[in-house]
């Protein structure tokens, strides 16, 4: 069973551009969460979805935003990037939501903001 | 709201020594706990879980932890290190309302002496 894979895994991008990064979850999973982890502020929850339906939402910016498709793929954007955006985005997949089910997380997209 | 303090952000032991990874969380309710790794350049695996049954919970390669409501505690525990245990540990927790949020510690980088 092919596992979480997270599209692009590396990729360098300059201030105030934009960057949509892409996940595609384990066959059946509905549910996608989507986290930053950096040195500084460590790991934080950015949104889930579930069912095409953003169930929660973490403490950031508007400019961060995502969506699920019909497939259950998620997509992330980032508009505006600063600096700070630098971060490696993980997504993890899960076949339910709320049930503390276990998550399963890709390998994540490394995002660096020159 | 929920919090995760992991005690030592750098654990060093030699190899076949006793693995100890402190781990404090702050809950309102009942929380589920985690424990996850990570390796460099991947993204995290479930170690083990805690949901509300057995206190002492088993996980795998040989990592167990033990849910202490009095001390508001879930510390990672494994009898003896080998060279490949090498990595960060993650603890993290949520609540079944939150969906697959987790809220997760900093973190601790295990190193193993050989």
């Amino acid at each position: 069973k092919a596992g979480v894979t997270q599209t692009p895994r590396y990729l360098i991008k300059t201030r105030g551009q934009q960057v949509t990064l892409s996940c595609s979850p384990i066959s059946g999973h509905r549910s996608v969460s989507w986290y930053q982890q950096t040195p500084g502020q460590g790991l934080q929850f950015l949104f889930e979805y579930f069912s095409e339906t953003q169930r929660n939402k973490g403490n950031f910016p508007g400019r961060f935003s995502g969506r699920q498709f019909s497939n259950s793929r998620s997509e992330m954007n980032v508009s505006t990037l600063e600096l700070g955006d630098s971060a490696l985005y993980l997504c993890a997949s899960s076949p339910m939501t709320g049930t503390t089910g276990e998550l399963f997380f890709g390998e994540g997209s490394r995002l660096t903001v020159l | 709201a929920q919090s995760v303090t992991q005690l030592g952000s750098h654990v060093s032991v030699s190899e076949g020594a006793l693995v100890l990874l402190r781990c404090n969380y702050s809950s309102s309710v009942p929380p589920y706990l985690f424990w996850y790794v990570q390796y460099p350049n991947q993204g995290l695996q479930l170690l083990l879980k805690y949901t509300s049954a057995a206190t002492l919970v088993k996980g795998i390669n040989g990592f167990e932890a033990e849910f202490k409501k009095s001390e508001t505690s879930f510390h990672l525990t494994k009898p003896s290190a080998h060279m490949s245990d090498a990595a960060e540990y993650f603890c993290a927790v949520s609540l079944a309302l939150d969906g697959n949020k987790l809220v997760f510690g900093a973190g601790t980088i295990l190193r193993v002496k050989s």
